[in-house]
């Protein structure tokens, strides 16, 4: 049972524009929700995170939306660069629990 | 600075050998400490996790098995591989619940 979903695959975007990264969860007791960029051969790095009582946290050019009704959280990158091309990952725990579940991710193609 | 190191890098075993991947973290204590695999289209799914000291928590029933002997020291094991075995492993640390997770640069393990 996939309780984290990121429904793309993949996503390919002019630079410049916006890029918007989907994930959907299942698990209604998911309170903290987190975005990691991975690179081949690399291990993933954070980007940035919310908690369930925010709907919006900012860092920079990456901004991510959280719908807790819809259960659907969302990366906005905006301008997206070449250097974004990446695998990006969603992330969930639950209620103080010590495990992070992670999504299929979305491999991200930033066309210059 | 906190760093976590992860060896070998690649590592390529024959069938029903053992195996033996450490991971050390610096510049913190009592972290808690992750073993994850990615495989391909399986996304990253959590193998073990680790509160402390001999404390090991198993996510899938499987051909694997870790240990902490140290707090700073995270070991995946197995006494004999299977070809389904071979992925990228990861091991990753955390100060607790609701926060991020610090990956290393993961394990590229091929089993022939």
């Amino acid at each position: 049972d996939q309780q984290v979903k990121q429904n793309s695959p993949s996503l390919s975007v002019q630079e410049g524009r916006i890029s918007i990264l989907n994930c959907d969860y299942t698990n209604s007791m998911f309170d903290y929700f987190l975005w990691y960029k991975k690179y081949p051969a690399e291990g993933p790095t954070f980007l940035i995170s919310i908690s369930s009582i925010k709907d919006k946290n900012e860092d920079g050019r990456f901004t991510v939306f959280l719908n807790k009704s819809a259960k659907h959280l969302s990366l906005h990158i905006v301008p997206s660069q070449p250097g974004d091309s990446a695998v990006y990952f969603c992330a969930a725990s639950a209620g103080g629990s010590e495990k992070l579940v992670f999504g299929k991710g979305t491999k991200l193609t930033v066309n210059p | 600075s906190q760093t976590i190191h992860q060896w070998p890098a690649t590592l390529v075993q024959p069938v029903g050998s053992p195996l033996s991947l450490e991971c050390t973290v610096e510049g913190t204590s009592n972290p808690n400490l992750y073993w994850y695999r990615q495989a391909a289209g399986r996304g990253l799914q959590l193998l073990f996790y680790s509160v402390g000291i001999g404390q090991i928590s198993s996510e899938v029933p499987q051909n694997l098995s870790a240990s902490r002997p140290q707090d700073r020291q995270f070991i995946l094991s197995s006494k004999k591989l299977l070809l389904s075995d071979s992925g990228f492993y990861l091991c990753a640390w955390s100060t607790g619940s609701r926060t991020e997770a610090f990956f290393g640069q993961g394990t590229r393990l091929t089993v022939v």
